[in-house]
């Protein structure tokens, strides 16, 4: 199957910091890519979708200066995290979509786990 | 809108034996996909089966299958010889097909949390 890293997998920060998560496509162009938040026990909550050259989507709710998402390239997307708070520890899950006609798939990086202190 | 309903929080199944888990959805859409996620202890979210909505066949992947009634809107997956590592949360979700064939949002339902015991 397809792969899709993230990096870094978990990081600590002070608040008032940003912190940047990088979701690469290994083995595959991803045209879109889709950042999601996860809190313990909990189904995923999409928050945006990133698609190349152009402005991300983001979800109703889901402020966008402050989670600011990047796609510069066919199998990179970025989100960051700006000034940092408390109540943004979470799991932030990437995942990047496979495209072409009846294959279309979401395949998932590894997540990154984020405290702020 | 799409929602996607996993009406067993938790199920449990004795090693080797089978399990089915439950998903329906509701959607005015008619050309869609339906998918199920396994995410283990480490939180990777693992693509277990895929099925798309204009196949009437049912998807297989080794002990995975899954029972797609379109008319009933129903989806489940049924676990054949269940082994620990099947311990898992899985997610039932929903795509709906886009023009361009580029990848749309995933729809999650809540999951099942599945426990394979000894």
């Amino acid at each position: 199957g397809a792969v899709v890293s993230q990096h870094p997998s978990w990081v600590i920060c002070k608040s008032g910091t940003s912190v940047k998560i990088e979701c690469r496509s290994l083995d595959f162009q991803a045209t879109t890519m889709f950042w999601y938040r996860q809190f313990p026990k909990q189904s995923l909550m999409l928050m945006a979708t990133s698609n190349e050259g152009s402005k991300a989507t983001y979800e109703q709710g889901v402020e966008k200066d402050k989670f600011l998402i990047n796609h510069a390239s066919l199998t990179l997307s970025t989100l960051t995290v700006t000034s940092a708070h408390p109540e943004d520890s979470s799991f932030y899950i990437c995942s990047a979509g496979l495209a072409g006609r009846n294959q279309e798939t979401q395949y998932f990086g590894p997540g990154t786990r984020l405290l702020v202190l | 809108a799409q929602t996607v309903t996993q009406s067993q929080p938790e199920m449990s199944v004795q090693e080797a034996e089978t399990v089915t888990l439950s998903c329906t959805y509701d959607t005015s859409e008619s050309n869609y996909y339906l998918f199920w996620y396994k995410q283990p202890p480490s939180r990777q979210m693992i693509l277990v089966i895929r099925q798309e909505a204009y196949k009437q066949q049912n998807a297989t992947e080794n002990r995975f299958s899954v029972n797609f009634q379109k008319a009933a809107k129903s989806f489940s997956l049924k676990i054949s010889d269940s082994q620990l590592g099947d311990t898992a949360m899985y997610f039932c979700a929903f795509m709906k097909q886009g023009f361009t064939g580029t990848a749309s949002k995933l729809t999650f339902g809540t999951g099942t949390r599945l426990q394979v015991t000894l």
